[in-house]
């Protein structure tokens, strides 16, 4: 099966802006979460998708949001960029079955200046 | 709360062994592990179920100690694929009720010579 994809990989925006992120699970899986990265702060989760529904939701400001579709691909919003919204963000999939191990995709490198 | 990794980082020569540690002050239903290497997206390796149930990578273990809230991912015969950045990534509800949050650590940089 094809891995997580995302795009694009890179993308450079300036303060203000907003930006759309795209994520494409591995196919059959059902459930998408994503996941902001950064040196200072790690790993950490934004939100999760199943079923066209947010089911569950980090402590990030509103200014991030997100949807699913109805093939399951994903995308994440951010209105108002800030020069912290820098960072990597990963989307990852899960089957919904069985453990529920989560598959991550590649990334896209979000810089803001 | 975020659970806490030790060590920070490792070096190891090749065919050496490590032991990296994840503990959390919340009850736990499992624990995955994931590895990353530098600008790749991280990669699942174990996942570890409260009651026992395992599932994961061939060449590495991992153990789960329900009681104390903690587990341990042990690298045996080190390899230089092996090296990366190693994230526990914790889960407190049961059986899918987490809606895919995982609570990871801060990693710890394992790095094998030759």
């Amino acid at each position: 099966k094809a891995g997580v994809t995302q795009t694009p990989r890179y993308l450079i925006k300036t303060r203000g802006q907003q930006v759309t992120l795209s994520c494409s699970p591995i196919s059959g899986h059902r459930s998408v979460s994503w996941y902001q990265q950064t040196p200072g702060q790690g790993l950490q989760f934004l939100f999760e998708y199943f079923s066209e529904t947010q089911r569950n939701k980090g402590n990030f400001p509103g200014r991030f949001s997100g949807r699913q579709f109805s093939n399951s691909r994903s995308e994440m919003n951010v209105s108002t960029l800030e020069l912290g919204d820098s960072a990597l963000y990963l989307c990852a999939s899960t089957e919904l079955a069985g453990t529920y191990e989560q598959y991550f995709g590649p990334g896209t490198r979000l810089t803001v200046t | 709360q975020q659970p806490v990794q030790s060590p920070q980082a490792v070096i190891l020569r090749e065919g050496e062994d490590a032991v990296i540690n994840c503990s959390s002050s919340k009850a736990l239903y499992s624990v995955h592990w994931y590895r990353q290497k530098h600008g790749e997206a991280p990669v699942f390796l174990m996942i570890l179920l409260k009651g026992g149930e395992q599932k994961g990578h061939e060449k590495i273990s991992a153990s789960f100690n329900e009681k104390k809230q903690q587990s341990s991912l042990y690298l045996t015969a080190s390899q230089l694929s092996y090296s990366g950045t190693y994230f526990c990534g914790t889960e407190s509800g049961a059986g899918g009720t987490s809606y895919g949050k995982l609570t990871f650590g801060q990693g710890t940089i394992l790095t094998v010579h030759p």
